[in-house]
């Protein structure tokens, strides 16, 4: 069974729009995080926000936030006032805390977002 | 302000060669990681490394090795490369902290894209 579930393959967004991006995670674990990254056509990953399974509170950083609802077991990223900069692969990760200290993050498939000017 | 550096961004190869694939960090992390990421599946797990001459499967260890000699140096190793190993290739580091959930932010190099023959 998929842990991290990315259900949108391809995004095209109005630039200055808001856009969400989904993501949705399958675990037993009660100590975890999730991340996103953003992978340009460099190449190169990006860390963009981190969310604990136990935060209060929904991350933000900058424009980016994380819709994040635990029951739902859903954790989405949503990019204000969206620019031509953000078009871009999204990943969204997975760490649970089994083996603390050795765990791995596990990726969903990703989300390609285009930015039309 | 390069942290974490592969040694080529891309190759091309033939079948049954043997393959490295090298990755240096400069930020004296503990963990590194090799990644493979493939249109449609994400980025899938080869190997980790906690420490040095630490090695730990990940998803798809079958027909990869991994050397970890000294510290800032994590190498992937293809024995006999096959076509089904054309991909492009992660490398990423992390911090062995825990006190804090930034502890498990990975690092990425720019990837490494293979192509055989």
């Amino acid at each position: 069974a998929q842990k991290i579930t990315q259900t949108q393959p391809g995004m095209f967004v109005q630039e200055k729009e808001a856009v969400t991006l989904d993501c949705t995670y399958d675990t037993s674990d009660p100590s975890y995080g999730l991340f996103w990254y953003k992978q340009p056509s460099s190449g190169e990953m990006i860390f963009l926000i981190y969310q604990g399974s136990y935060d209060q509170q929904n991350a933000t950083e900058g424009r980016y936030s994380l819709n994040f609802q635990k029951a739902r077991k859903s954790a989405n990223l949503v990019i204000s006032a969206s620019q031509l900069g953000d078009s871009a692969m999204y990943f969204c990760a997975m760490r649970e805390s089994q083996n603390f200290g050795n765990e791995k993050l596990t990726f969903g498939t990703g989300t390609r977002l285009t930015i039309i000017p | 302000d390069v942290k974490v550096t592969q040694s080529s961004r891309y190759l091309v190869k033939r079948t049954g060669e043997k393959v490295f694939l090298e990755c240096v960090q400069d930020m004296d992390h503990e963990n590194m990681f090799w990644y493979r990421q493939d249109p449609g599946l994400g980025l899938r797990l080869i190997y980790f490394s906690y420490d040095v001459k630490m090695k730990e499967k990940g998803d798809i260890p079958e027909g990869y090795s991994v050397s970890r000699e000294k510290k800032e140096r994590f190498s992937l190793i293809l024995e006999s490369a096959s076509t089904n190993q054309t991909s492009m290739y992660l490398c990423a580091s992390r911090t062995q902290g825990q006190l804090t959930p930034w502890a498990n932010v990975l690092t990425f190099g720019a990837g490494s894209r293979l192509t055989v023959l």
